[in-house]
């Protein structure tokens, strides 16, 4: 079945460091591959998305890349803030159908100042 | 745009006894799916609805789980005589989907169980 594998965390960075969580996954046919984030006391919000291969999403300074040959979606945002502090969620979830997302297991980031 | 809400947020109750969450999804999306999110894990498939037919159920779902969603609009999940592993945060997304296309989840704060 299919599977997303993330860098295990806590992971702790200071301010305007460079950040790089690692995502793989296992699909079958053609995915598309999401990062949640999961502030302190709130529900999950999408951060970006791609929806085929070599397509790259990026929203907030934040980037991933959809990447075939390697099965990885790592997530990466070049100057870190301490607002960035929260939990990261890679997910996927097949095209048509059932769209059910599978998540991994999530990476704690904290900023500190 | 309101976004998904759930009502209660938290919910504290005794084992054996039957607790009900509710979720309202964006308005107009015709899919709505709950998931269950223990600590320090990621959130897994429960359940869904296209409109208000129940399309899908996981494993997880035991028979003491039951879910609806009368009008195609909001959604209940029940919990039947509760456990105490059956302490988490639930959680709704709702999506808007035409034909085959992809969609995108959108989620609700959650409602977080716990059993004692």
């Amino acid at each position: 079945g299919n599977s997303v594998t993330q860098m295990e965390g806590p992971v702790t960075l200071s301010e305007e460091a460079f950040l790089t969580i690692n995502c793989t996954y296992t699909a079958t046919g053609y995915p598309s591959l999401f990062w949640y984030v999961q502030y302190p006391g709130e529900g999950l919000q999408l951060l970006l998305k791609a929806t085929k291969a070599d397509d790259k999403g990026s929203n907030k300074g934040f980037e991933a890349t959809y990447r075939k040959e390697t099965t990885s979606f790592h997530l990466e945002k070049g100057s870190v803030q301490v607002s960035d502090s929260a939990v990261y969620f890679c997910a996927l979830s097949g095209n048509g159908g059932a769209q059910k997302l599978v998540f991994g297991q999530g990476t704690r980031l904290t900023i500190n100042p | 745009d309101t976004g998904v809400s759930q009502d209660p947020r938290h919910k504290i109750t005794k084992r054996g006894q039957n607790v009900t969450f509710r979720c309202d999804p964006i308005s107009e999306h015709n899919r709505l799916y709950w998931y269950r999110q223990t600590l320090g894990q990621g959130p897994e498939f429960l359940t869904y609805f296209q409109n208000e037919a129940q399309l899908e159920k996981s494993r997880l779902l035991s028979d003491r789980f039951s879910a609806e969603r009368p009008k195609g609009s909001f959604s209940t999940l029940e919990i039947q005589r509760t456990e105490q592993g059956d302490s988490a945060m639930y959680l709704c997304a709702s999506s808007y989907i035409l034909a085959d296309y992809q969609e995108t989840q959108y989620f609700g704060p959650g409602t977080r169980l716990l059993v004692l």
